[in-house]
């Protein structure tokens, strides 16, 4: 019952910059956006969260549309081994509680 | 390492058999959540805790499920009478929540396999 959709899979080229969008057209307004990735038989890493502005760290840079609707994670220069399954999360309610839940993701294949 | 620590790592059984599972969470976290992963699906969230409080269960968790956590630091899922579908990854995830903000932290999972 996730409450984000995203493209099943993509590839990217490396060196070139991968773009991964995920809508969540139901967030509330002050639920945030996660993303997280998992490397085949990992636990998910953490990489980047945003409200509404945009953010950027050392692993990515996270673009948030104004009416909040999407986003999209952007990995500037990929690597192979940012070959992995990217999660765009919100928190669901559920009872009287908030959980983060995982859609089923998008697949990156970042190729030589 | 002071990251989310999970014992085992990897955990064969026969059907019918119970299994124990431990978390360690990052310290300071206040919130521990346990999630189930089979191939090719995202986590599937079962329960957290805030503290020593189970405050809430998925309709995923049968009643052959039950978590604790004691003294609000460790966790233990245990699976009473395994089936094969019980078959996935078993996640451990920690957080300190803010008012809005909750940033989990995961860690590498136990993989059951139920022969």
């Amino acid at each position: 019952d996730a409450k984000t959709t995203q493209p099943t899979s993509m590839d990217c080229a490396e060196g070139r910059a991968a773009n991964l969008p995920c809508n969540h057209s139901t967030i509330s307004g002050n639920e945030y956006v996660y993303w997280y990735r998992q490397i085949h038989s990992q636990g998910p890493q953490y990489i980047i969260h945003g409200l509404k502005n945009n953010e950027t760290n050392e692993m990515a840079s996270l673009i948030i549309t104004e009416d909040r609707k999407s986003s999209t994670l952007i990995l500037p220069h990929a690597t192979l081994r940012d070959t992995a399954v990217y999660y765009c999360i919100v928190r669901v309610a559920s009872g009287g509680s908030y959980i983060p839940t995982f859609g089923r993701g998008t697949s990156l294949i970042v190729h030589p | 390492d002071t990251g989310v620590s999970q014992d085992p790592r990897h955990k064969i059984t026969k059907r019918g058999q119970n299994v124990t599972f431990r978390c360690d969470p990052i310290s300071e976290h206040n919130r521990l959540y346990w999630y189930r992963q089979t191939l090719g699906q995202g986590p599937e969230f079962l329960t957290y805790f805030q503290n020593e409080a189970q405050l809430e269960k998925s309709r995923l968790l049968s009643d052959r499920f039950s978590a604790e956590r004691p003294k609000g630091s460790f966790s233990t899922l245990e699976i009473q009478r395994t089936e094969q579908g019980d078959s996935a990854m078993y996640l451990c995830a920690s957080s300190s929540k803010t008012t809005y903000q909750e940033t989990q932290y995961f860690g590498p999972g136990t993989r059951l396999l139920v022969l």
